[in-house]
């Protein structure tokens, strides 16, 4: 068990449709990173968050959004979902920065999206 | 955008034998990590290398961050049925925290 734990576990929706997918850090963690996994593009990160802002972004689209609450809990919005958007989201996260680019990221169990 | 080459894609071995795996990148990394998934699960966080030339063991695996730090390599010894499963590197560049993985490593063990 990393610590981080990540709801729902299953996701079913159809095309169109909005979800928010939530994350809960490791205790006393302040980074938070959203990643994509498909089959065909394999793992890709989407967006961190330290402490509430957000501090870089990936191959996030427009349709997608995060945001990190003030008790550090993020949550990944995806709208006008796509049969391309089905795939597995994970979160993880990291301790605060101590060095920067030397984060050891911890991952949840993901989310498993299925847009129908 | 930066890439991750991760060999072998997938291997079959015998139990008790010994794995290596290894990733090469364009670019340097500050960090090497190196993961394994289980299916439906998520990354377990096997080893962690922050400096060039770093030799790291986690009971039977080994990881090297490469002198270059354009390389590491993951080695399993003594391989056992649970060992089996998805074995990912990733590297941090830059001041950049988020992760870049390679392709991963399907490993199978025949008991």
């Amino acid at each position: 068990d990393s610590g981080v734990t990540q709801t729902p576990k299953h996701l079913i929706t159809a095309t169109g449709q909005r979800v928010t997918l939530r994350c809960s850090p490791r205790s006393g963690d302040l980074s938070v990173y959203w990643y994509q996994q498909s089959l065909d593009q394999g793992l890709q990160f989407l967006i961190q968050y330290y402490n509430g802002e957000e501090r870089a972004k990936g191959n996030i689209l427009e349709r997608f959004s995060a945001q990190q609450f003030p008790d550090l809990h993020s949550e990944l919005n995806l709208s006008s979902l796509e049969l391309g958007d089905s795939a597995l989201y994970f979160c993880a996260s990291s301790q605060p920065l101590l060095t920067e680019g030397q984060e050891t990221q911890y991952f949840g169990p993901g989310t498993r999206l299925l847009v129908l | 955008g930066q890439q991750l080459n991760q060999s072998p894609q997938s291997m079959f071995i015998q139990e008790g034998e010994d794995v290596s795996m290894n990733c090469t990148s364009s670019s340097i990394f500050n960090t090497w990590l190196w993961y394994k998934q289980d299916p439906g699960e998520g990354p377990v966080l096997l080893i962690a290398l922050y400096k060039a030339g770093e030799l790291t063991s986690n009971g039977r695996l080994t990881a090297q961050f490469g002198i270059t730090r354009k390389d590491s390599f993951l080695n399993i010894s003594a391989s056992i049925p649970s060992d089996v499963g998805i074995y990912f590197c990733a590297g941090q560049a830059g001041s950049q925290g988020n992760l870049i993985f390679g392709k991963g490593t399907k490993l199978s063990v025949k008991p």
